[in-house]
């Protein structure tokens, strides 16, 4: 079946640049979307649509897409930006898939 | 400004229903498609269900196929998802949420979260 893989945990110093990868064999035919959640908070969008960021999210946020994987990127990752990430894609019939998350530590 | 509240969730036993609500406000519900994703405590996020902005395609996950009902009410911008035959794997926060669509297009992802009603199935 089909499924999207993230590292389960990432850690980086504040200032610092975050990479989280998520590989999926549907990805480069379906947009990706990008969430954060913090603890006993709802998610939040950071990336739409691959490398589309919406208002309000800061610029240090982006996204990219490369074949078979897809990549959020934290530009000068600040103590604000710890918390879990997923990805999230769909294949074509529909049915919508996350990533297992990233737990993104900022020592 | 979006807003999604989520209502319904509780403490149920084993093998009986609930049904959730989302009521809407802040944007034309009627041309966004909605869907529902569920968070077991300590777990990842899970697609449950998604519902076209018409209300004539419905999607689910294998998980609640046959057990989860989504449905949608234009006249009074409310999403709901009934659930039944609950077993206690489907304890989760149950969140509704807006679909990312265009003018022309909904795409399989989403812009806006509610902040989620909890459903715990225990005897």
């Amino acid at each position: 079946s089909y499924e999207l893989t993230q590292p389960p945990s990432m850690s980086v110093s504040p200032g610092q640049t975050a990479r989280i990868t998520c590989f999926g064999d549907a990805l480069p035919k379906q947009y990706a979307y990008w969430y954060q959640q913090k603890p006993g908070q709802a998610p939040v969008v950071m990336i739409y649509k691959d490398n589309e960021r919406p208002s309000g999210i800061p610029e240090r946020f982006s996204g990219s897409s490369s074949g078979t994987t897809v990549t959020l990127t934290i530009s000068g990752v600040q103590t604000e930006d710890e918390a879990d990430y997923y990805c999230q894609s769909t294949d074509s019939s529909g049915t919508w898939l996350f990533g297992g998350g990233t737990r993104l530590t900022v020592l | 400004e979006v807003q999604l509240l989520e209502s319904g969730g509780g403490l149920v036993q084993p093998g009986g229903s609930l049904r959730l609500s989302c009521a809407a406000s802040g944007f034309t519900f009627s041309t966004y498609a909605m869907t529902w994703v569920r968070q077991a405590p300590g777990k990842g996020l899970e697609w449950v269900s998604s519902i076209s902005a018409s209300g004539l395609r419905t999607y689910y996950a294998d998980s609640v196929k046959g057990r989860f009902t989504i449905s949608r009410d234009s006249s009074r911008n409310t999403l709901f998802g009934q659930m039944n035959s609950l077993r206690v794997e489907d304890t989760a926060v149950y969140y509704c949420a807006r679909d990312d669509c265009s003018d022309t297009d909904c795409y399989a992802g989403i812009d806006y979260w509610g902040q989620g009603t909890v459903v715990t199935v225990s005897s």
